[in-house]
């Protein structure tokens, strides 16, 4: 079965650092991009960014440029997103999703369970 | 940058059909794909290139384009089709997915 599988939900104070993850199986890691998609409390799904596993070649959307870091692990098929700093805005859902290989404009055709990000003093 | 324009909430009776509509410039030259977010869930891929669905999705749904205009049907509509919509193209020019606001689909 194809799946991505996220970690688990966390409480972090602001100010801290924080790495999540998202572990691929059932498919081949390194030739499918991965990205990122913040969910804010009962809004819509924001792009942050997107990597590919294989090369570990990284875009970023403006809006989220500089403020996170994605990267990739292929030999344990995991993708990360971090914060360095984090702040009560950061809380959210934060989703994985694979993009389909279609040469071009594809669709997302896996998610990941998501991971719940809260900050809180 | 690019936008993509949804109704923020759509109505509809169990056993009608749902129309969510998703207006972008130009967007008859891009491929359209479309999300379900059921309430506490990871979005679903539930159409992609305007009208494909991908399996395991029931014939129910299905897609289109005219104009400026995307949009997801929805027929014979049923209480678990509750959920909110997003529809998705990618930008060309920043080579960046660009995301719908979402519209919430309430069956009556």
């Amino acid at each position: 079965e194809v799946q991505l599988v996220q970690s688990g939900a966390e409480v972090k104070k602001p100010g801290e650092s924080l790495k999540i993850s998202c572990k691929g199986s059932g498919y081949s890691f390194t030739t499918y991009w991965i990205g990122w998609v913040r969910q804010m409390p009962g809004k819509g799904l924001e792009w942050m960014g997107i990597i590919y596993p294989g090369d570990s070649d990284t875009r970023y959307s403006p809006s989220f440029q500089g403020q996170v870091t994605i990267s990739a692990d292929k030999s344990i098929s995991t993708a990360y997103l971090q914060w360095s700093g984090l702040k009560a805005s950061d809380t959210a859902m934060y989703y994985c999703a694979r993009k389909h290989n279609c040469g071009g404009d594809c669709a997302f055709d896996i998610w990941g369970q998501g991971t719940l990000v809260a900050v809180s003093s | 940058s690019y936008v993509l324009t949804q109704p923020p909430s759509v109505s509809v009776a169990p056993g009608k059909t749902a129309r969510i509509t998703c207006e972008g410039n130009n967007i008859g030259t891009k491929n359209v794909h479309w999300y379900q977010q059921k309430p506490g869930q990871a979005p679903v891929l539930v159409i992609y290139y305007d009208s494909d669905r991908p399996s395991g999705i029931p014939e129910r749904f299905s897609g289109s384009k005219s104009g400026n205009t995307a949009t997801l049907t929805i027929s014979r509509v049923e209480a678990g089709d509750e959920a909110d919509y997003y529809c998705q193209v990618w930008d060309s020019s920043s080579d960046n997915p660009i995301f719908g606001g979402g519209t919430k689909l309430t069956v009556l």
